[in-house]
């Protein structure tokens, strides 16, 4: 059972212009949300969190915003550099579990 | 500012042997975890330990175990391997359970044959 889904699991993305990766949940119960990013042979990186009482949190060139009603939530990159050229994962929290989507692509193309 | 620290990187084994990998962490974490992340399916929790002298299954248990030997060490046993078990594993530490982020150790990539 797919708590957490991040569909579109690639995207290439021209350097200086805006990355959006998305991420839906279904368990209700969630209330703090991560990001965490992913180079080859290395382990992932938190990026932002946001908690459930907020709907956008904001950290240098990352924001992500949370839509609870749709339960949904996006991670925004501007400007896009080719660092940023990764894998993206996205969890939630509730009942004291964490759940990890299978993660999304992201090349920057410089 | 090693972080976590996971041996060893690499590892092949046969099946039906048996192995520990080890995980050492220096940030005084209260909490360890151990995930494995296989194509196309994320990171699932295998095992946990939510303060030093516990631990708890995760989602995909079956064939494994784990120690907490002390506040910085958490071990993770593979009795006897199978191909199933091929994966990379890795370690991860936070400060508590609920709400913190999880620090990740480099992986160790285990093929079992």
């Amino acid at each position: 059972d797919q708590q957490v889904k991040q569909n579109s699991p690639s995207l290439s993305v021209q350097e200086g212009r805006i990355s959006i990766l998305n991420c839906d949940y279904t368990n209700s119960m969630f209330d703090y949300f991560l990001w965490y990013k992913k180079y080859p042979a290395e382990g992932p990186t938190f990026l932002i969190s946001i908690s459930s009482i907020k709907d956008k949190n904001e950290d240098g060139r990352f924001t992500v915003f949370l839509n609870k009603s749709a339960k949904h939530l996006s991670l925004h990159i501007v400007p896009s550099q080719p660092g940023d050229s990764a894998v993206y994962f996205c969890a939630g929290y509730g009942n004291n579990r964490l759940a990890f989507g299978k993660g999304n692509q992201v090349v920057v193309i410089p | 500012n090693a972080g976590v620290t996971q041996t060893p990187k690499f590892q092949v084994l046969k099946t039906g042997q048996s192995m520990t990998l080890q995980c050492a962490q220096d940030m005084n974490h209260n909490s360890m975890y151990w995930y494995r992340q296989d194509p196309g399916m994320g990171l699932r929790l295998i095992y946990y330990s939510a303060s030093e002298g516990t631990t708890d299954k995760g989602e995909v248990p079956n064939g494994y175990n784990v120690s907490r030997l002390n506040k910085r060490e958490f071990s993770l046993r593979l009795e006897s391997a199978a191909p199933s078990q091929t994966s990379v594993y890795f370690c991860a530490s936070s400060q508590d359970r609920v709400q913190t982020p999880l620090h990740f150790g480099n992986g160790t990539r285990l093929t079992v044959t």
